[in-house]
């Protein structure tokens, strides 16, 4: 079965970068992408973007784009994301997520989610 | 495309059925799914395509629409359907959400 483990949570302080890893089994990595969402507390999903495994192209949402790099290791099976420059505002929870057919944009399969917190 | 959602907030009881409006700044086809949040659990892909049922989605799920104007709509509501639900649009990016609706018993 698909599974997408995130790492735990984080709490760091402003200014600092986190890297995010997300651990998927139970299907072939390189044939879907991995999309990245945030969930700031109590609102709404913002789409970040996503990487294909095979590739490595990335796509981002212009919003994210200064904020998040996208990356894989398809020897681990992990994608990971790096959050730079942190502030308040990117205290969220973020969730690794797959879509349920190659190239569909709508997802299927999400992380636990890993809550970053940015406080000194 | 930016998808306004309502209403944000909405009770019912158990046996009811509710509906939640999910519209489109511009036409999106029926590139439209529709999510179930719940504490603690993943969030769960309830409905593609506009209409079409993921598998495991209990039948009393319904959604319809297509262009800029969609629903879901919950026949029957059990215990379990108090959540939070959105909607998303794929048929472009960058992929966007609706703001959310949250079903919380009467």
């Amino acid at each position: 079965q698909v599974n997408l483990l995130q790492s735990g949570a984080a709490l760091v302080k402003p200014g600092a970068s986190v890297k995010l890893s997300c651990k998927a089994s139970g299907y072939t990595f390189t044939d879907y992408y991995i999309h990245w969402v945030k969930q700031s507390h109590g609102k709404s999903l913002e789409w970040i973007g996503y990487i294909n495994p095979n590739s490595g192209y990335t796509n981002y949402n212009e919003k994210f784009k200064s904020k998040a790099t996208l990356t894989v290791d398809k020897s681990t099976n992990t994608a990971y994301m790096e959050l730079s420059r942190l502030t308040s505002e990117d205290s969220a929870t973020y969730y690794c997520t797959r879509s349920d057919y190659p190239g569909i944009r709508r997802f299927a399969y999400w992380g636990q989610g890993t809550l970053v917190t940015v406080s000194s | 495309v930016q998808m306004t959602q309502s209403p944000s907030y909405l009770a019912a009881s158990p046996g009811e059925s509710v509906s939640i409006s999910c519209k489109a700044s511009k036409s999106i086809s029926n590139n439209l799914a529709w999510y179930q949040e719940k504490p603690g659990k993943a969030n769960k892909l309830l409905i593609h395509s506009g209409s079409t049922l993921q598998s495991g989605t209990p039948s009393r799920f319904s959604g319809s629409g297509s262009g800029t104007d969609f629903t879901l709509t919950i026949r029957s509501l059990e215990s379990e359907d108090f959540a939070v639900y959105y909607c998303q649009q794929y048929n472009e990016y960058p992929l966007t959400f609706g703001s959310g609706t949250k079903l919380e018993i009467k």
